[in-house]
């Protein structure tokens, strides 16, 4: 079955540090894979989405994401935060097979990113 | 244009009442999802429409749970004689359809936060 991982479920990070958030996925083929952010009482927004080429993808809000598939990964990452970034953030994978409209998706715990001033 | 929206924003129900939630999802979008998300949790599938048809109710939790869109765009989610356990955030997600070995991203409500006494 598909699943996906985030280790972390807090990370403080001071405003102006580089981030990393952690997400590793379970599946039998290259899932399509995602980046959602949450503030609060907001729904999710996508910041950036992978589905094949290049591995490394930009995403809005200076955000970007490494798909590794020999580590099943897919770490987001941003050089310098801001405090604007303080949110929980997800990672996620669509299940279904390629071409299909069928597109639940399964989504990691959360990871909680606080930033210091 | 608008996004999808839900409501009530909020809901708080006795243990044993039977509540509603709406989804309006953005004009034109085929596909509506929905998600439960339990506190300090990912959200998770409950079920998937392509128009009015329901295609996937695999993720609805028990009998109590019932999710209907009979025109294809308005959907509702049902849950009778509600539980604590029930109290979770409910997501609504919608997208287009794309053509075959395409994605269509999900946009995603503010959700509606149900609270059983």
């Amino acid at each position: 079955a598909q699943s996906v991982t985030q280790p972390d479920i807090h990370i403080t990070v001071s405003e102006g540090a580089s981030l990393e958030l952690r997400c590793n996925y379970s599946y039998g083929a290259t899932p399509y894979l995602f980046w959602y952010v949450q503030s609060p009482g907001q729904g999710l927004q996508l910041l950036l989405k992978y589905f094949s080429g290049d591995t490394l993808v930009q995403g809005i809000k200076g955000f970007e994401a490494e798909f590794k598939r020999s580590q099943s990964s897919f770490n987001l990452r941003k050089p310098s935060v801001h405090w604007s970034d303080a949110a929980e953030y997800f990672c996620a994978a669509r299940g279904g097979p390629r071409g299909s409209t069928l597109g639940r998706l399964y989504f990691g715990r959360g990871t909680q990113l606080t930033v210091w001033p | 244009g608008a996004g999808v929206s839900q409501s009530p924003r909020y809901k708080v129900a006795k243990r044993g009442q039977d509540v509603a939630l709406r989804c309006d999802p953005i004009s034109g979008h085929v596909s509506l999802f929905w998600y439960q998300q339990a506190l300090g949790q990912g959200p998770e599938f409950l079920t998937y429409f392509q128009n009015e048809a329901q295609l996937d109710k695999s993720g609805l939790p028990s009998d109590r749970f019932f999710a209907e869109r009979p025109e294809g765009s308005v959907s509702t989610l049902k849950i009778q004689r509600t539980q604590q356990e029930d109290s979770a955030v409910y997501l609504c997600a919608s997208s287009s359809v794309g053509r075959a070995g395409s994605y269509n991203e999900q946009f995603f409500g503010p959700g509606t936060r149900l609270t059983v006494l």
